[in-house]
């Protein structure tokens, strides 16, 4: 049962340009939402998070918008740089528990 | 500030074995959470240890079961490795717990079931 869903595996950009990238979920007691990076060889490295009690978060190059009504988060990247070339996982947690749900990734390749 | 920390980094079992994986947590950090992620997937929550106690498990068997030593570090043991246990097992350290942006992860333990 996948409560977190990244439907695009894969995703090519070129450098400068904007990278957007999705994840849906079905689960509406979810209230906190992150983005994670991944290199290979590395663990997951915290990048964004979001409230449900919000529509955007903003960090630098990185925004997270969250549509609680269609149960949908994207997450942009302006501008794309080759550095962002990684997998991308979104994870969801209801607000009193400690698990977190993650989709399945989204490759992120970004082209000089 | 030490990071976290996992070993071995590759491990190779047969099936019906028993392995544990070994986690240190980031300098300071009390809560840790283990992960598996099988491959083409996300990781999924096995369990979180908050001082030395289990606090909160996902929908593992009892086959997967955890410590946590009065240092915060922790290990993952699994007990007749089925095939399906072949993957990617991270452990993240935080704070307190809850605080997900306070999560940091290890590298992972790569783990192969034969």
């Amino acid at each position: 049962d996948q409560q977190v869903k990244q439907n695009s595996p894969s995703l090519s950009v070129q450098e400068g340009r904007i990278s957007i990238l999705n994840c849906d979920y079905t689960n509406s007691m979810f209230d906190y939402f992150l983005w994670y990076k991944k290199y290979p060889a590395e663990g997951p490295t915290f990048l964004i998070s979001i409230s449900s009690i919000k529509d955007k978060n903003e960090d630098g190059r990185f925004t997270v918008f969250l549509n609680k009504s269609a149960k949908h988060l994207s997450l942009h990247i302006v501008p794309s740089q080759p550095g962002d070339s990684a997998v991308y996982f979104c994870a969801a947690r209801v607000h009193t528990g400690n698990q977190f749900y993650f989709g399945t990734g989204t490759s992120l390749t970004v082209i000089p | 500030e030490t990071g976290v920390t996992q070993s071995p980094t590759h491990l190779i079992k047969t099936r019906g074995q028993q392995v544990t994986l070994r986690c240190s947590s980031q300098s300071g950090h009390n809560t840790v959470s283990w992960y598996q992620q099988a491959l083409g997937q996300g990781p999924q929550f096995i369990f979180q240890y908050y001082r030395e106690e289990e606090n909160g498990r996902g929908n593992f068997p009892p086959r997967f079961s955890g410590l946590q030593f009065p240092n915060y570090s922790s290990e993952l043991n699994v007990n007749a490795l089925e095939l399906d246990d072949s993957a990617l097992y991270l452990c993240a350290s935080s704070l307190e717990t809850g605080g997900a942006d306070t999560q940091y992860f290890g590298p992972g333990t790569r783990l192969t079931v034969l």
